[in-house]
C-alpha cells in the first residue's frame, strides 16, 4: 500500500512563477513531513520539513503548508528558478517508527527560462 | 565528515556472484538507514542502525541481503547470491537523531547485475 502519494508525475512552470507540489498521506500516525530534491545521479537533498503540530514552515522561497485533516501537504517555491529542476519527494514518519521516512513516488519539476 | 560517503559508485555484478557496497555516515550521526530505489523514483527501505545495533530490518530480504555497522568502520550492506532483480541504486543515509530529524543521503551505489 502507497501511504504517500504525490500524483503529479510531472510539472511545468515558468520562471518566476509559483511552483506548487502536492503530496497526500494516508497514515494518521505520521507526525513529520519532509521535501527533498533530488538531481540525476545524485542523492536526496534535504530542503524543508514541517512537524505535525505546525500548519506552515517557511525557509527563504520554500515554504511547506501542512493540512492534517485532508491528510495533504504541499510545497510552495516562489519565485521558481531554472536551477529548481529536479524531482521532488515528499516524506513522511511516524515518532514509533525509528525515523524510516515512507517515500512518495516524485514529482519531476521544469522551470522553464 | 560533513557528507555522507558511499562506495563504490558503480558495481557490476554476474549474476550468483556477492555484492558489498559501503556507507560512512556523517560524523556524528549514531542512525543510519539503507533504501534501495529500484524503479527511477521509488524508494524502498531496508534496513536502519543505531550506532552498531539493528533497529528496524523489516524491509530486508532475509535470505540473501546482510547488513552491518561496526565501530570505527564503514557500514556495509552485502548482497550473497545477486539475483538479476537486486539491480538498483542503493542509498545510505544518516541521521542525528532517532525521530523529527532529516536523514542525509549520500549520492549512492549504483548495482547492476548482468
Amino acid at each position: 500500500d502507497q501511504q504517500v502519494k504525490q500524483n503529479s508525475p510531472s510539472l511545468s512552470v515558468q520562471e518566476g512563477r509559483i511552483s506548487i507540489l502536492n503530496c497526500d498521506y494516508t497514515n494518521s500516525m505520521f507526525d513529520y513531513f519532509l521535501w527533498y530534491k533530488k538531481y540525476p545521479a545524485e542523492g536526496p537533498t534535504f530542503l524543508i520539513s514541517i512537524s505535525s503540530i505546525k500548519d506552515k514552515n517557511e525557509d527563504g522561497r520554500f515554504t511547506v503548508f501542512l493540512n492534517k485533516s485532508a491528510k495533504h501537504l504541499s510545497l510552495h517555491i516562489v519565485p521558481s528558478q531554472p536551477g529548481d529542476s529536479a524531482v521532488y519527494f515528499c516524506a513522511a514518519s511516524a515518532n514509533n517508527q525509528g525515523g524510516k521516512l515512507i517515500f512518495g513516488q516524485g514529482t519531476e519539476l521544469s522551470v522553464k527560462p | 565528515g560533513e557528507e555522507v560517503a558511499q562506495t563504490p559508485k558503480h558495481l557490476v555484478r554476474g549474476e550468483g556472484q556477492k555484492a558489498k557496497l559501503y556507507c560512512a555516515p556523517i560524523k556524528g550521526h549514531s542512525y543510519v538507514f539503507w533504501y534501495q530505489q529500484v524503479l527511477k523514483n521509488e524508494f524502498k527501505f531496508l534496513i536502519s542502525f543505531q550506532n552498531e545495533n539493528v533497529f528496524d530490518e523489516t524491509g530486508m530480504p532475509k535470505e540473501r541481503f546482510s547488513a552491518k555497522c561496526l565501530p570505527n568502520s564503514p557500514c556495509s550492506l552485502e548482497i550473497q547470491a545477486t539475483k538479476l532483480e537486486d539491480s538498483a541504486v542503493y542509498f545510505c543515509a544518516s541521521s542525528r537523531r532517532q525521530a523529527n530529524s532529516p536523514l542525509h543521503f549520500g549520492n549512492g551505489t549504483r548495482l547492476t547485475v548482468t
